[in-house]
């Protein structure tokens, strides 16, 4: 069964920084391109992060370059996201979610996902 | 960016009727390589988002045949043939065409 789960989330003071982690089973992470995907308590969803598989190519969104970076180790099958500098806005449950591999580029798998607050 | 628009935002439907869900993009989402990647998702309350539909009509593995996906260019819809009391929930469009990706506002459905 595929699954994956996040942990690290949890309060955080502005500025501050968190390191989430999202741990596949199920599958084997390298051979999977994976995201970021966040959600502020009552609102939508919104995009933060990508990265290809052998994490030569990774993107971001404005709201996040250059505070948050996203990595993998598929060697442990691990996902990660370090969050740097960060701001009530970052506020949100953030899904670890994996893209399918038969290039439809849809998220066919999502963690139940980890809650961070940012506040003081 | 692209933005995705969802119309209604809210959606109070009959069990066994249908529903619709309209999606509209700022830019087509036909993507170089000929392909088209529009998705729906559906997220229940309390739950992560959960793959409905991929490249606008394809449905994912075990999802039900009374949801059906179309359209083309920046015009797409969702379609729900007769609503049951488990497809409550919000419902969003994605576009992965382009980075960066982006979602619908999402359209919330609700049974009357």
């Amino acid at each position: 069964e595929v699954q994956l789960v996040e942990s690290g989330g949890g309060l955080v003071q502005p500025g501050g920084s968190l390191r989430l982690s999202c741990a596949a089973s199920g599958f084997t992470l390298s051979n999977y391109e994976m995201n970021w995907v966040r959600q502020a308590p009552g609102k939508g969803l919104e995009w933060v992060s990508y990265i290809s598989r052998s994490g030569s190519v990774i993107y971001y969104a404005d709201s996040v370059k250059g505070r948050f970076t996203i990595s993998r180790d598929n060697a442990k099958n691990s996902l990660n996201l370090q969050m740097n500098s960060l701001r009530a806005e970052d506020t949100a449950v953030y899904y670890c979610a994996r893209r399918s591999d038969d290039n439809s580029r849809s998220v066919d798998a999502w963690g139940q996902g980890t809650m961070v607050t940012v506040s003081s | 960016d692209i933005v995705m628009t969802q119309t209604p935002l809210s959606s109070l439907v009959t069990l066994g009727q249908p529903a619709s869900i309209s999606c509209r993009s700022s830019h087509s989402l036909v993507h170089s390589d000929g392909n088209t990647y529009l998705s729906w998702l559906q997220q229940r309350p309390g739950q992560p988002p959960r793959l409905l539909i991929y490249k606008i009509s394809n449905r994912f593995s075990g999802v039900p045949d009374r949801f059906s996906g179309s359209g083309a260019g920046t015009d797409f819809t969702l379609k729900i043939s007769r609503v049951e009391a488990e497809d409550v929930g919000v419902y969003y469009c994605t576009q992965a065409t382009q980075f960066p990706h982006t979602f619908g506002q999402g359209t919330r459905l609700e049974i009357k």
